[in-house]
Order: structure tokens, then C-alpha cells, then sequence
């Protein structure tokens, strides 16, 4: 079946820094969305890119619509403490009935 | 506007217990409902959708079943819980028609002892 391999799995950095996460597949997708969770709540969705070679950007987050269509990335600028959570890309496949999610990529940020 | 509620927000079962989690969306029709697990720190794990009404869809063989009696309800069930069965259980929906975006309910906290 379809997977996206969303990298880094985890990371930790310094409040300010910036922050770049992406996913990959073998598949080519119609659509990529990147979400945040926050523990013990539901995904939140962050960005939706719907055209190859999309930028996006949604205050301090940036989000890519690979060329290709079989990749994305997410940047996020100057990181707040409110950052911290778990960040995951989804793809939609044109056709299929279910998004493809990524295994999610952790964030802890130090003061 | 649309929203998606699940209920209840936790809950404690003794192993071998029934299970019945409801996930409802208002203010849209004929959706896609998707019935998610996530374990502690891990990433969504689907078990289950419906492209409409009475349609289930199982993605992951398992202790678990789902229905869908009404356009906007989507139902979990197990007739005995196991202790595997402990996560976080999440619904999402999506619109069928327009394919662009997926929306998460609050979730269910699931412990089984």
C-alpha cells in the first residue's frame, strides 16, 4: 500500500530556531495536509496544499507541494513554546477514499 | 459551519466489557467518517471508514466493529474489550464530494484494565 516517510521522527531545538520537517512517497498525491497535535487532543490541520509546486504560508509556517507531487515539507520560523506537539503530513491519492499519513515528527523545544 | 463531536472524552473498561464510542458531525451531508487509534506518542492507525450509510470499510482485522446507522453518525463497538484495545481513538470526517480537507474530532482516551 501506500506510505509516506515523514522525517525527522523527532527533534529538539532552541525557542527561536527554525524548523524543517518533510515526507516522501513513491506515490504521487492530489493533495497534501499537514496537521498538529497537541497531547490529548485531535489533529489540527495547519496547512492544505492542493496544486504541485504550491507554497503556502500560515503566519510563522510554510508549507510545499513538491514538483513531483510525491513530496511536501513544512518549515516553521522563530519557534514559540506553543510549537511543541507532534506534527503530521497526510496525502490523498485522486481516486482512494483515505488520506496516507505520515508517523508524525515530535517537537520539544527548549526555553 | 461544520463540527465533529465524539463522546465520551474518556473512559475506563474492565477487560471483556462492551464498547460503544459515537462520533457525530453536524452541518454537512453525506460525509466520509473515519474511525482512527493512536497509541501513546505513536502516529494514526486506521481501523475503519464509511463513504455513506450502512457502508463499512475495515482497514485492520481486529477486536473491534463499526457502524454507521445515520448520514452523520459513526459508531466504534466491541463486544469484549482486551487490554490491547487501550488507546486514544480518533474521528475524522471529510467531505465526499469536494476531497480537500480532513477534520479531526476531540477523541476518546480509552483504558483498559
Amino acid at each position: 500500500g501506500q506510505q509516506l516517510n515523514q522525517s525527522p521522527q523527532s527533534m529538539f531545538i532552541q525557542e527561536g530556531e527554525d524548523v524543517s520537517m518533510n515526507c516522501t512517497s513513491s506515490s504521487i498525491f492530489n493533495t497534501w495536509l499537514w496537521y498538529k497535535q497537541d497531547p490529548g487532543e485531535g489533529p489540527v490541520l495547519l496547512i492544505a496544499l492542493y496544486k504541485a509546486g504550491e507554497l503556502t504560508s500560515n503566519g510563522r509556517l510554510t508549507a510545499q507541494f513538491g514538483i513531483t507531487r510525491k513530496d511536501s515539507f513544512l518549515n516553521i520560523s522563530a519557534s514559540i513554546p506553543s510549537d511543541v506537539g507532534i506534527y503530521f503530513c497526510a496525502g490523498l491519492i485522486q481516486g482512494a477514499q483515505k488520506l496516507v499519513f505520515g508517523q508524525g515528527t515530535r517537537l520539544t523545544i527548549n526555553p | 459551519s461544520q463540527t465533529i463531536h465524539q463522546w465520551p472524552a474518556t473512559l475506563v473498561q474492565p477487560v471483556g466489557s462492551p464498547l460503544s464510542l459515537e462520533c457525530t458531525v453536524e452541518g454537512t451531508s453525506n460525509p466520509n467518517l473515519y474511525w482512527y487509534r493512536q497509541a501513546a506518542g505513536r502516529g494514526l492507525q486506521l481501523l475503519f471508514y464509511s463513504v455513506g450509510i450502512g457502508q463499512i470499510s475495515s482497514e485492520v482485522p481486529q477486536n473491534l466493529s463499526a457502524s454507521r446507522p445515520q448520514d452523520r453518525q459513526f459508531i466504534l463497538s466491541s463486544k469484549k474489550l482486551l487490554l490491547s484495545d487501550s488507546g486514544f481513538y480518533l474521528c475524522a470526517w471529510i467531505d465526499g464530494v469536494l476531497w480537500e480537507t480532513q477534520y479531526f474530532g476531540p477523541g476518546t482516551r480509552l483504558l483498559v484494565l
